[in-house]
């Protein structure tokens, strides 16, 4: 069974650091692309970034990049989110979600509240 | 960046109903194209990708079709378990992007 359980969501203050951790089990991780998708409260999904399988091609949504980074252990079977500067916008619930190439992002975990407020 | 248009955005139906959701795309992405439902409080679940293959699990009354820039999702007989929120979702190119998504409603 394919399961992702993400963790290090918290509140913040604006201009702080956070990072988010992803562990990853029930599939072989080190073959898949594995994306970061929030949610702000009462909005829709926004993807934010994805890294692939040896962790090389990297993207970012354009309002996030510079500020975060995306990365992955494949010895761990995990996957991170290093958030710097952060801005009262990045309040969100952060999923992290696996890759079904070029085709979907056919599993999520269950998410991590990150607010960010003074 | 490709911009998805989902329409309509709040949609009001009935147990048994037939529901469409339309999801335009600024470009064309050949098929790939997702479409996920989301319950309150919940993470989404894949429904259809590839714009019509049904994911494993996923009742045969939602179907997907469309290629290019415009797609559907279908739910051909409403039940109580299916309100919620449907996003669709572009694969073609990053950055990857997401409709608005569509509420159904009672």
């Amino acid at each position: 069974e394919v399961q992702l359980v993400e963790s290090g969501g918290g509140l913040v203050n604006p201009g702080e650091s956070l990072r988010l951790s992803c562990a990853a089990s029930g599939f072989s991780f080190s073959s898949n692309t594995m994306n970061w998708v929030r949610q702000a409260p009462g909005r829709g999904l926004e993807w934010v970034a994805a890294i692939g399988s040896s962790g090389i091609d990297i993207f970012y949504v354009d309002s996030v990049r510079g500020r975060f980074t995306i990365s992955r252990d494949n010895a761990k079977n995990s996957l991170y989110l290093q958030m710097n500067s952060l801005r009262v916008e990045d309040t969100a619930v952060y999923y992290c979600a696996k890759d079904l190439p070029f085709a979907a992002t056919d599993y999520w975990g269950q998410g991590t509240l990150v607010t960010v407020s003074s | 960046d490709i911009q998805l248009t989902q329409s309509p955005s709040f949609l009001s139906a009935s147990v048994g109903d037939r529901v469409t959701i339309t999801c335009r795309a600024s470009q064309g992405l050949s098929s790939f194209l997702a479409w996920y439902q989301q319950k309150p409080g919940k993470a989404p679940t894949l429904l259809i990708y590839s714009a019509f293959n049904l994911q494993s699990g996923v009742p045969s009354r939602f179907s997907g079709s469309g290629s290019g820039t415009e797609f559907t999702l279908t739910i051909s007989s409403l039940q109580p378990e299916d309100f919620a929120t449907y996003y669709c979702q572009q694969l073609h190119s990053y950055p990857l992007s997401f409709g608005g998504g569509t509420k159904v409603e009672i």
